[in-house]
């Protein structure tokens, strides 16, 4: 069964750093691209940022690009996201999203999330 | 504002037939295929439909997917109580480089 779970979430205050970690199991974890999505309070999805297989390509949202940093290690079957210079607008709950066999298949698995509030 | 548009409600009653809309542009939609996902309130996402109308194992052949140009539809047939739910649409955006989402539209049974 495959399962992803996150953690690392909390309260921080703006300007402060936060590092969220996801492990994944159920699946051979170096053989799939994995994303970060986001969902503020109340609001839609947000894709945040994805990594390949490898780590050889990395993508990331316009609102995050230059303070987020997403990596991987394939060793650990985990997912990381490196986040600093938080902001009030980063606060919400940070899903580790694995992708499918096929690349248009994002999300074929998401874990629960770990909720991210950024406050003073 | 979402890059990809959805109505932000809709409804039917148990056993009818729904749809729901997705529309984007020619750097998004126009051009690569969308995915649809189900998010029961409280729950993480879940995927619906992946390329545009490909199911994935244990999705039920009530959902459906289908894309014409720059939008996409979701239809949900022989509507369940359980499938009151946000949906939302997603495609990747050869512009932005980015995945973007609708904005989600709440799935009403009356």
């Amino acid at each position: 069964e495959v399962q992803l779970v996150e953690s690392g979430g909390a309260l921080v205050q703006p300007g402060r750093s936060l590092r969220l970690s996801c492990v994944g199991s159920g699946f051979n974890f170096d053989n799939y691209a994995m994303h970060w999505v986001r969902q503020a309070p109340g609001k839609g999805l947000e894709w945040v940022s994805g990594i390949s297989r490898r780590s050889g390509t990395t993508d990331y949202a316009k609102s995050v690009k230059g303070r987020f940093t997403v990596s991987r290690d394939n060793a650990k079957n985990s997912l990381y996201l490196q986040m600093n210079s938080l902001r009030p607008e980063d606060t919400a709950l940070y899903y580790c999203v694995k992708n499918g066999r096929v690349p248009a298949a994002m999300g074929d698995y998401w874990g629960p999330g770990t909720l991210v509030t950024v406050s003073s | 504002q979402s890059v990809l548009a959805q109505p932000p409600s809709a409804s039917g009653t148990p056993g009818q037939r729904v749809s729901i809309s997705c529309s984007g542009s020619s750097s998004n939609i126009g051009t690569n295929t969308v995915n649809w996902y189900q998010q029961v309130p409280g729950t993480a996402p879940k995927l619906l439909i992946y390329s545009n109308n490909e199911r994935p194992s244990g999705v039920p052949d009530r959902f459906s997917g289908s894309k014409s140009g720059t939008s996409a539809s979701l239809a949900i047939s022989g509507l369940q109580s359980e499938d009151e739910a946000d949906y939302f649409c997603a495609a990747w955006d050869d512009s932005l480089n980015v995945w973007v989402f609708g904005g989600g539209t709440k799935l009403t049974v009356l």
